[in-house]
């Protein structure tokens, strides 16, 4: 299993940009998240998805949508891009329904790095 | 809303010291308990759990202990390494259908050698 993965890696945005960075994850997770994390701080939940057509906000949702039509992809849409949006953004998911709802383990993408110009 | 704090923020041992990082949950449904370890332009990755009917766990040098009816949780490392030095993040768990996790801001650990 190649895991979560994000792309892309790194991004640079004009203030008033779009972009969506993309997550997907092949070990048929039902849960979904995407978080941001400024610099020297922790993780900030944005969105989250229990499972394929359903989404709901977190801590700090606005500027950012999210889409969940499959399992394995959890985009994030980024709409007018601005500054205070530059952060490092993680893709992960959880609970694998072949072994039972036992952990809630998070697995993370490796980052999307984000600056907003 | 809920919240987990977490202390201290920065912590400087050397080498074969002992590390202790501490967190506090105000959600009472909080039933699951991770910790995660970030090295410098990584990704977060699980290192130890707990669950609220336990009161501590160990695995090799790292343990954690939990006192549910004060609402603390901590991270006990001994006979720290250099590679021990990461951001370490405590989280909370509740039981509800979500499973949304809400994480602590953070501990930078610095072994010296």
């Amino acid at each position: 299993n190649a895991g979560v993965t994000q792309t892309p890696k790194f991004r640079i945005l004009k203030i008033g940009q779009s972009m969506t960075l993309q997550c997907t994850q092949d070990m048929n997770h039902n849960y979904m998240y995407w978080y941001r994390q400024d610099p020297g701080m922790g993780l900030k939940l944005i969105y989250y998805s229990v499972g394929a057509g359903i989404t709901d906000k977190g801590e700090v949702p606005n500027g950012y949508n999210v889409s969940r039509s499959t399992t394995e992809d959890f985009p994030l849409r980024l709409e007018l891009a601005a500054p205070s949006q530059t952060s490092v953004y993680f893709c992960a998911s959880s609970y694998d329904l072949r072994l039972g709802a036992a952990k809630n383990i998070q697995y993370f993408g490796a980052g999307t790095r984000l600056s907003v110009l | 809303g809920e919240n987990v704090e977490q202390h201290p923020s920065t912590l400087s041992v050397q080498e074969g010291d002992s590390a202790v990082i501490k967190c506090t949950y105000s959600d009472s449904a909080s039933n699951y308990f991770p910790w995660y370890k970030q090295e410098l332009g990584k990704r977060p990755q699980l290192i130890i759990d707990i669950r609220s009917n336990v009161g501590e766990k160990k695995d090799q040098r790292i343990a954690v202990t939990l006192n549910k009816t004060a609402k603390h949780f901590s991270l006990h490392i001994t006979e720290t390494q250099p590679e021990d030095s990461a951001v370490y993040f405590c989280a909370a768990s509740p039981n509800t259908g979500g499973f949304k996790t809400i994480f602590g801001a953070g501990t930078r650990l610095f072994v010296k050698a």
